[in-house]
């Protein structure tokens, strides 16, 4: 298995660009997440997914868009780029059941301008 | 609403223990989490409790959980140079679903 893959790992972007972060996981979890991370705030949930056609918004979600048309991808928009999306980041998926262990993929560093 | 508090910073030389603190909000928490993230790299998963043990110890680590007082925290014992990295605590919230409160991380420099 190779987890929960993310593409790219490094982004460089004008503001008002738009562009789409990509998270695909082989371990056929129905539920997945996106994380961004900010220096001293942890990690803070934009967005989240309890399985294929369910989203549903977390903490921080304005300026992103989220789909799951299947179980292994859930990909993130940035329709419009501003200075302030400027992080880190994660996807993750979590496993149902005990302990609902989340596993968390490399990271987006994403810098806007 | 929900909110998960850390101290920032952690000292400690080679050898000694480590004890890293978390309090939370949500009392209906079902599990309590601890990451590690070393650094360039994503979260590593070091261990959890359920809502309802007092004590986890699985190898070095040893997470306590005050239930009353919502206070969770981390012991490494014999703490190594590689241990060094940024630790969070983390709720699980909204049930089962992989919605996670994060800490701030608490970073562990552990000195030779």
């Amino acid at each position: 298995n190779a987890g929960v893959t993310q593409t790219p790992k490094f982004q460089v972007l004008k503001t008002g660009q738009s562009m789409t972060l990509q998270c695909a996981q082989d371990m056929n979890h129905e539920y997945m997440s996106w994380y961004r991370q900010d220096p001293g705030m942890g990690l803070r949930l934009i967005h989240y997914s309890v399985g294929a056609g369910i989203t549903d918004q977390g903490e921080v979600p304005n300026g992103y868009n989220v789909s799951r048309s299947t179980t292994e991808d859930f990909p993130l928009r940035l329709l419009s780029a501003a200075p302030s999306q400027t992080s880190v980041y994660f996807c993750a998926s979590t496993l149902a059941g005990r302990g609902g262990t989340q596993y968390f993929g490399p990271g987006t560093r994403l810098t806007v301008l | 609403g929900e909110d998960v508090e850390q101290s920032l910073f952690l000292s400690v030389r080679e050898g000694d223990s480590s004890v890293i603190n978390c309090t939370y909000t949500d009392s209906s928490s079902t599990y309590l989490y601890w990451y590690k993230q070393e650094p360039g790299a994503g979260l590593q998963l070091l261990t959890y409790i359920f809502s309802n043990m007092d004590m986890k110890q699985d190898q070095r680590l040893t997470v306590l959980l005050n239930k009353k007082d919502k206070h969770l925290s981390l012991r490494i014992a014999d703490t190594q140079t590689g241990d060094s990295a940024i630790y969070f605590c983390a709720e699980s919230t909204g049930g089962n679903t992989g919605k996670l409160i994060f800490g701030q991380g608490t970073t562990l420099q552990v000195k030779p």
